[in-house]
């Protein structure tokens, strides 16, 4: 069984620019959500998406916005990159998406702002 | 507000002995607790997880013991290798509308010595 897939693995952008990244959820699961990883923050929840709708979303400015499609893969975005921006971001999924669900982490996309 | 502290940054163990990660929390509405692993540049590797209803939980080299009275967690790892180096994650999820919603601690570094 296929693990959770995060496209692309290693990215570089510039301030001001847009980024996109994807993720491809565990066959089945229904639930994905988002985090960012940085050395000062540690891991931050961003939001979780279910069934196309968002429902739940963390403390992050509205430049990280995010989408899920019929197929359950999903999206996220962050406009007007930031130095600040560069960090791990974590893509993770689950059957449902409640507490008692295991929640299955893909490798990452690593954003640099430059 | 940190809601689930790992108060030890790192944590030195020799190969063949016990490893013990702690973890505590504040939210009474946490009810499901997991440990990852992780290694640097990949996402979190799933380890073991426990509900509110149970106090321990065992999964081969792996017991997760937990203490609701004290809100804290404890990670045994027996024997341990030198493959179970890694930064090791508690993380909780709580009942009620926090979907696929995780929060983490800040991690302990296990180093395990030949």
């Amino acid at each position: 069984k296929a693990g959770v897939t995060q496209t692309p693995r290693y990215l570089i952008k510039t301030r001001g620019q847009q980024v996109t990244l994807s993720c491809s959820p565990i066959s089945g699961h229904r639930s994905v959500s988002w985090y960012q990883q940085t050395p000062g923050q540690g891991l931050q929840f961003l939001f979780e998406y279910f069934s196309e709708t968002q429902r739940n979303k963390g403390n992050f400015p509205g430049r990280f916005s995010g989408r899920q499609f019929s197929n359950s893969r999903s999206e996220m975005n962050v406009s007007t990159l930031e130095l600040g921006d560069s960090a791990l971001y974590l893509c993770a999924s689950s059957l449902q998406g409640v507490s008692g669900n295991t929640i299955y982490f893909g490798e990452g996309s690593w954003l640099t702002v430059v | 507000d940190q809601q689930v502290k790992q108060n030890s940054p790192s944590l030195s163990v020799q190969e063949g002995r016990i490893s013990i990660l702690n973890c505590d929390y504040t939210n009474s509405m946490f009810d499901y607790f997991l440990w990852y692993k992780k290694y640097p540049a990949e996402g979190p590797t799933f380890l073991i997880s426990i509900s509110s209803i149970k106090d321990k939980n065992e999964d081969g080299r792996f017991t997760v013991f937990l203490n609701k009275s004290a809100k804290h967690l404890s990670l045994h790892i027996v024997p341990s290798q030198p493959g179970d180096s890694a930064v090791y994650f508690c993380a909780a999820s709580a009942r009620g509308t926090s979907y696929g919603k995780l929060t983490f601690g800040q991690g302990t570094i296990l180093t395990v010595h030949p």
